[in-house]
C-alpha cells in the first residue's frame, strides 16, 4: 500500500524566502505525483502535476521535482510571499488509480 | 469552463436525518471520489467509481452511501447511521492519468 509522507508538517518564514516542502513515497511504480494547495475552508487546487516520466514542472514562482527511484518529489517556492500562505499536499494514484495523499505542510509567509 | 461543482456550500443536519450531497462534473472523467476532512487529520477516502453503475467503499465507508447512475454526477448520502457527520467533504474526480480535480468542497454540521 502506498503511504506518503509530508516534511515539515508546518512552516513559518519571513516573506521573500525560498522554501523547499519534500514529499516521500513508498512505492516507485507511479505513474504521476501531483501537488495541491488548500486554502482554509476550501477545496484543493492543483498547482503541479508531474508525469512519471518527468523529472520537474514549472509554473511561475513554484517548481517541482521528481525522482521515482529515491522515492522522493520537492516542491520549491522562490520569493514566497504572503499570498502563498496554505496547506500543500502531495497525492500519488495508488492501487486502481486512487489517489493517496501526504498530511500536507501548513506555510504561513509573514511580512 | 469545466470543472466539478459541489452543493450546497453548507448544510445543516438535525440528528436522525439523511441528507444528501451533490457532486457534478463537466469534465468526462470516468472516475469519482469522495472524501472527507477533519480539523488536523488528512483526507480519508469514502466512496469512489470508476464507471458508471459501479462504485466501491473506502477506508470510512459506514454510514454513507452512494450512487453513480450517469457519468456526470456522484451524490453522497450521510446517512442517520454516521454518528459524527460534522465535517467537510471534498469530491474530486480523474481521467487515466491525467491528475485529479477537486470541488470546492460542502461544509456538513450537524444541529
Amino acid at each position: 500500500k502506498q503511504e506518503v509522507t509530508q516534511i515539515p508538517a508546518a512552516l513559518s518564514v519571513p516573506e521573500g524566502e525560498n522554501l523547499v516542502l519534500n514529499c516521500s513515497f513508498t512505492d516507485s511504480a507511479i505513474y504521476n505525483l501531483q501537488w495541491f494547495r488548500q486554502d482554509p475552508g476550501k477545496g484543493l487546487t492543483s498547482l503541479l502535476l508531474i508525469q512519471s516520466s518527468q523529472r520537474e514542472q514549472t509554473s511561475g514562482r513554484l517548481n517541482a521535482s521528481l525522482d521515482k527511484s529515491s522515492g522522493r518529489s520537492t516542491l520549491y517556492i522562490a520569493a514566497s510571499q504572503p499570498g502563498d500562505s496554505a496547506t500543500y499536499l502531495c497525492a500519488l494514484p495508488g492501487g486502481s488509480y486512487i489517489p493517496t495523499f501526504g498530511r500536507g505542510t501548513s506555510l504561513i509567509v509573514h511580512p | 469552463d469545466g470543472g466539478i461543482t459541489q452543493s450546497p456550500k453548507y448544510l445543516f443536519r438535525k440528528e436522525g436525518q439523511n441528507v444528501t450531497l451533490s457532486c457534478e462534473q463537466n469534465l468526462n472523467h470516468d472516475a469519482m471520489y469522495w472524501y472527507r476532512q477533519d480539523p488536523g487529520q488528512g483526507l480519508r477516502l469514502i466512496y469512489y467509481s470508476q464507471i458508471v453503475n459501479d462504485f466501491q467503499k473506502g477506508d470510512i465507508a459506514e454510514g454513507y452511501s452512494v450512487s453513480r447512475e450517469k457519468k456526470e454526477s456522484f451524490p453522497l448520502t450521510v446517512t442517520s447511521a454516521q454518528k459524527n457527520p460534522t465535517a467537510f467533504y471534498l469530491c474530486a474526480s480523474s481521467k487515466g492519468h491525467g491528475g485529479y480535480t477537486f470541488g470546492s468542497g460542502t461544509r456538513l454540521t450537524v444541529v
